[in-house]
C-alpha cells in the first residue's frame, strides 16, 4: 500500500541553525512528491513540489528538498532557520498522472518544528 | 483574492444532529475534495469530486456525504455525527485531477460531544 512516513514527530531548533524534516515514502512508481507547511489555525500551504527532473527542488520561504530514489526519500531542508518557521509540516505523494489517478494526496504523519530564541 | 472558504470555522454538536460544512472556491477548479486531521494520522481523504455531479469516495468516507450540484460549491454532511468524527477538516480545490495545485480553505475545527 502506498504510504508516507514523517519518522520526527516532533523536532526543535535553535534560530539559525540548519534544519532538515525527513520523509520516506512507499510506492509502486515515483510519485508526485510535495512538502505543506501548516501554521497554527490555518490551512495548508505548498511549500514545494517535486514531479521530475532536477532531483534538488526549491521552494518558497528558503526551503529546498532532495529526491533521491535510492532511499525512497524527499527531505525537507532550510540552512537558517527563523522563528516565524515554526509550524507543521506534511510530507505528502500523489500518483502521477495516468488514468485512474484519483487526484488524491496521501500525508504523512506530520512534523511540528519548534524553533528556540 | 483567490480562495477556498470554509464555513463554520468551529463548531460544538451533540451525537445525531445532521450538520452541513460549507465549501465555496471562486478559482473555477474541477477538482474539490475533502479531507480530515487527526493527531499522528496527517490527513486522509473522505470525499472528492472531479466535476459537477461527479463525486466519489475516498479512504474514510463512512458517515459522511457530499454534493456538488454547482462548480464552486461542496459541501460536506453529516447525517447523524458521532464522537469518532470530532476531527479538523479541510477543503482543497485544483483546477483539474492530477494538477495537484491544491488550494486549501482554513479547516473547520469540529467538536462532537
Amino acid at each position: 500500500a502506498q504510504s508516507v512516513t514523517q519518522p520526527d514527530i516532533h523536532i526543535t531548533v535553535s534560530e539559525g541553525a540548519s534544519l532538515e524534516l525527513r520523509c520516506n515514502y512507499s510506492y509502486g512508481a515515483t510519485p508526485y512528491l510535495f512538502w505543506y507547511v501548516q501554521s497554527p489555525g490555518q490551512g495548508l500551504q505548498l511549500l514545494l513540489k517535486y514531479f521530475s527532473g532536477d532531483t534538488l527542488v526549491q521552494g518558497i520561504k528558503g526551503f529546498e528538498a532532495e529526491f533521491k530514489r535510492s532511499q525512497s526519500s524527499f527531505n525537507l531542508r532550510k540552512p537558517s532557520v527563523h522563528w516565524s518557521d515554526a509550524a507543521e509540516y506534511f510530507c505528502a505523494v500523489g500518483r502521477p498522472r495516468i488514468s485512474g489517478n484519483t487526484g488524491k494526496l496521501i500525508f504523512g504523519q506530520g512534523t511540528t518544528l519548534q524553533v528556540k530564541p | 483574492e483567490a480562495q477556498v472558504t470554509q464555513n463554520p470555522r468551529y463548531l460544538i454538536t451533540v451525537t445525531g444532529k445532521k450538520l452541513t460544512v460549507t465549501c465555496s472556491q471562486n478559482m473555477n477548479h474541477e477538482y474539490m475534495s475533502w479531507y480530515r486531521q487527526d493527531p499522528g494520522l496527517g490527513l486522509r481523504q473522505i470525499y472528492y469530486s472531479m466535476n459537477v455531479e461527479v463525486t466519489d469516495k475516498g479512504d474514510v468516507p463512512e458517515g459522511y456525504k457530499v454534493s456538488r450540484k454547482e462548480k464552486r460549491n461542496f459541501p460536506l454532511i453529516l447525517e447523524s455525527p458521532s464522537p469518532n468524527q470530532t476531527s479538523l477538516y479541510f477543503c482543497a480545490s485544483s483546477p483539474a485531477r492530477g494538477n495537484y495545485g491544491y488550494t486549501f480553505g482554513s479547516g473547520t475545527r469540529l467538536t462532537v460531544v
